[in-house]
């Protein structure tokens, strides 16, 4: 079955820099892989996705880009403020739909 | 537009009581339905899902069972709380075509 493995566990960046985020996944079926923000206490919500017929996504200082041929998709943060302070989850949709989840990533965003 | 409302957002049980907690669906009809949990600081353990009325799979062995009475309403129930228990609760829905949205999550403690 699809094993999804996220890298790094916890990430502390400077406010203003870039933060990146990496998750590999075993199932070459597998067609969508979205990336999900869980702030303390909360619910996790979705923040950008991607589907396999697609390399690179953006949503203004988000993106996420898949590497098909290497089965790895990654979550990129560009100008990092400090509401971006959260754990972050990648996923990928397996043969039935339903999603495969990474262990999360804590990104600390340092004043 | 579909909402998810998920009841109640924190609960203290003492440890041999049952437990129902309960999540409704609106806006959808025959949605995937999941129950996961979470420790703290950690990640999404998935449960049981249900891709229709009566029809629950369960992924770990455990002291929890679901149930799915109607289209958009899935139960987890437990009849004698353990303390490894305790955790954050969340429901999920989703449809084949997107990715999946969380209730607003259950804080259990079992004390």
């Amino acid at each position: 079955g699809e094993n999804v493995e996220q890298h790094p566990s916890t990430l502390s960046v400077q406010e203003g820099d870039s933060a990146v985020i990496k998750c590999t996944y075993s199932d070459s079926a597998s067609n969508y892989f979205p990336w999900y923000k869980q702030e303390l206490g909360k619910r996790p919500q979705l923040i950008i996705d991607i589907r396999s017929n697609v390399g690179e996504k953006k949503d203004q200082r988000i993106a996420v880009t898949l590497n098909k041929t290497a089965k790895h998709f990654s979550l990129h943060i560009t100008e990092t403020q400090p509401e971006d302070s959260a754990v972050y989850f990648c996923a990928a949709s397996d043969s039935n739909y339903q999603l495969i989840w990474g262990a999360g990533t804590k990104l600390i965003i340092k004043p | 537009s579909q909402t998810i409302h998920q009841w109640p957002a924190t609960l203290v049980q003492p440890v041999g009581s049952p437990l129902s907690l309960e999540c409704t669906v609106e806006g959808t009809s025959n949605p995937n339905l999941y129950w996961y949990r979470q420790a703290a600081g950690r990640g999404l353990q998935l449960l049981f899902y249900s891709v229709g009325i009566g029809q629950i799979s369960s992924e770990v062995p455990q002291n929890l069972s679901a149930s799915r009475p109607q289209d958009r309403q899935f139960i987890l129930s437990s009849k004698k709380l353990l303390l490894s228990d305790s955790g954050f609760y969340l429901c999920a829905w989703s449809s084949y075509d997107y990715g999946y949205t969380f209730g607003s999550g259950t804080r259990l403690t079992v004390v």
